[in-house]
C-alpha cells in the first residue's frame, strides 16, 4: 500500500521564486527522505531527516518533519530553472530492511 | 566511476521472452534494492536483499527473482515476461545502521518495453 502522499501533484513557479511541497504518511517511520529525478533520469538523493529530527537544511534546501501529523515538506529557496524536476518523499519503515516507500511525487516546473 | 550501474539501459523484448537485468554497486553497501517505476511515475519496492535476508515485496508475480552472485551485485531475473512488466526498474543500495537505511543510490534505470 502506498505510504506517502506528495502535494501539489504539480506546481509551476517563476525563476527565484520559493517552492513548497509537502508530504503526508500514514505509519510511524525511521527516517524520511526525499529524492529529485529529473525527466527520464535516475533519483538523486536530497536530504535524510530522521524520526527525532524536525527541520534539516543543506543549501537551498529546507525539509521539516513533523511525526505528531505525520508530514514533512520540502522548500526550495530562490528556485532555478535547473530545479525542474519531480520530487518525492519516502519513508523508511522498518530499518531500511524492506525498502523504501515512496510517494507519487511533485512535478515542479520552473518558468524562467 | 558510477556509483550504481545498471544494464541494459534499454531492453525491448517479445512477450514470453526471459530477461535479465544487472546490477553492480562499488560503495561498499551492505544491502541492494529493485524498484519499479510505473508509467504515472509511481515507484514500488520489489525487493531488498543483504546477506542475511531477502525481503519480497507480497505483490511481486514469482516471475521475478533476484540474484546475488556477491555483495556488489543483485541481478534481476524475469521469466514468461507479460505486457504489465513494462515499465522503469531500478537498482539501488545503501547501508544499513542502528539507525537505520542511509541515503539509497540509485543505479539509471532500466527502460523494458514488452511488445
Amino acid at each position: 500500500s502506498q505510504q506517502g502522499e506528495e502535494d501539489p501533484q504539480a506546481l509551476s513557479i517563476q525563476e527565484g521564486e520559493n517552492a513548497t511541497m509537502n508530504c503526508s504518511y500514514k505509519t510511524s517511520i525511521n527516517n524520511l527522505q526525499w529524492y529529485r529525478q529529473n525527466s527520464g533520469r535516475g533519483l538523486v538523493h536530497l536530504i535524510l531527516i530522521r524520526s527525532n529530527e524536525r527541520e534539516k537544511h543543506s543549501g537551498r534546501l529546507r525539509v521539516t518533519l513533523d511525526t505528531s501529523k505525520k508530514s514533512s515538506s520540502l522548500l526550495i529557496t530562490a528556485s532555478r530553472a535547473a530545479d525542474t524536476a519531480s520530487y518525492f518523499c519516502a519513508t523508511d519503515i522498518r530499518g531500511g530492511a524492506d525498502g523504501l516507500t515512496f510517494g507519487k511525487g511533485t512535478h515542479l516546473i520552473i518558468q524562467p | 566511476d558510477t556509483a550504481v550501474s545498471q544494464t541494459p539501459k534499454y531492453l525491448v523484448t517479445q512477450m514470453g521472452n526471459d530477461k535479465s537485468i544487472k546490477c553492480e554497486q562499488n560503495l561498499g553497501h551492505d544491502t541492494m534494492y529493485w524498484y519499479k517505476q510505473d508509467s504515472k511515475k509511481f515507484l514500488k519496492i520489489m525487493f531488498s536483499y543483504n546477506n542475511k535476508e531477502l525481503i519480497i515485496n507480497e505483490t511481486v508475480p514469482n516471475r521475478f527473482s533476484p540474484k546475488s552472485p556477491d555483495k556488489a551485485h543483485l541481478n534481476l531475473h524475469i521469466n514468461s515476461l507479460e505486457l504489465g512488466d513494462s515499465a522503469v526498474y531500478f537498482c539501488a543500495s545503501s547501508r544499513l545502521t542502528s539507525g537505520g537505511a542511509e541515503t539509497q543510490y540509485f543505479g539509471p534505470g532500466t527502460r523494458l518495453l514488452v511488445l
